[in-house]
């Protein structure tokens, strides 16, 4: 069974840019997460969506958004980038929202983002 | 919100030894606390998890612990290895369905 993927793997974009990261979750899996990775600031949360809506949304900028499709594959948009942008982007996958036996949450390998 | 704070920060043991990272968190509604490993480069990789009806579980080197009266949980890792080395995070599934992570703590095993 296939893993969390994300595309791209790495990338670089100037500043006032806008980048879009995607990721494909687990077959079956319906709730996709997104977390952004930096040095300082550890594992933030971005949002959840679940069923094609946002269930959640961390304390990040409006320039941050996303968006998941009927086939649960979940795109992340942010925009205006800035050089504090710069930062591991992790999307995580499950089966439901609650954190019930069985449900456990799986991590891609990460889009490496680079504000120049 | 959820909050769960870490530590230490970084740990140094020597091969064989045992390492043991402490996590408290706030909100008692929370009933999940996975750990995640994550080395130079790569994804953070499940290793163990636990939930609130338990208070220990065992995986072979690896167990967790819960009070969930204290709010806090711990890993232990038994006979460490240098393949231990990594960056290890607690976490909490919150209330409202967020997982909240520690800062993270940087293990290495000395050989």
């Amino acid at each position: 069974k296939a893993g969390v993927t994300q595309t791209p793997r790495y990338l670089i974009k100037t500043r006032g840019q806008q980048v879009t990261l995607s990721c494909s979750p687990i077959s079956g899996h319906r709730s996709v997460s997104w977390y952004q990775q930096t040095p300082g600031q550890g594992l933030q949360f971005l949002f959840e969506y679940f069923s094609e809506t946002q269930r959640n949304k961390g304390n990040f900028p409006g320039r941050f958004s996303g968006r998941q499709f009927s086939n649960s594959r979940s795109e992340m948009n942010v925009s205006t980038l800035e050089l504090g942008d710069s930062a591991l982007y992790l999307c995580a996958s499950s089966l439901g929202r609650s954190p019930s036996s069985g449900n456990t949450i799986y991590f891609g390998e990460g889009s490496w983002l680079t504000v120049v | 919100g959820e909050n769960v704070e870490q530590h230490p920060s970084t740990l140094s043991v020597q091969e064989g030894d045992s390492a043991v990272i402490k996590c408290t968190y706030s909100d008692s509604a929370s009933n999940y606390f996975p750990w995640y490993k994550q080395e130079l480069g790569k994804r953070p990789q499940l290793i163990i998890d636990i939930r609130s009806n338990v208070g220990e579980k065992k995986d072979q080197r690896i167990a967790v612990t819960l009070n969930k009266t204290a709010k806090h949980f711990s890993l232990h890792i038994t006979e460490t290895q240098p393949e231990d080395s990594a960056v290890y995070f607690c976490a909490a599934w919150d209330s409202s369905y967020k997982l909240i992570f520690g800062s993270g703590t940087r293990l290495l095993v000395r050989p």
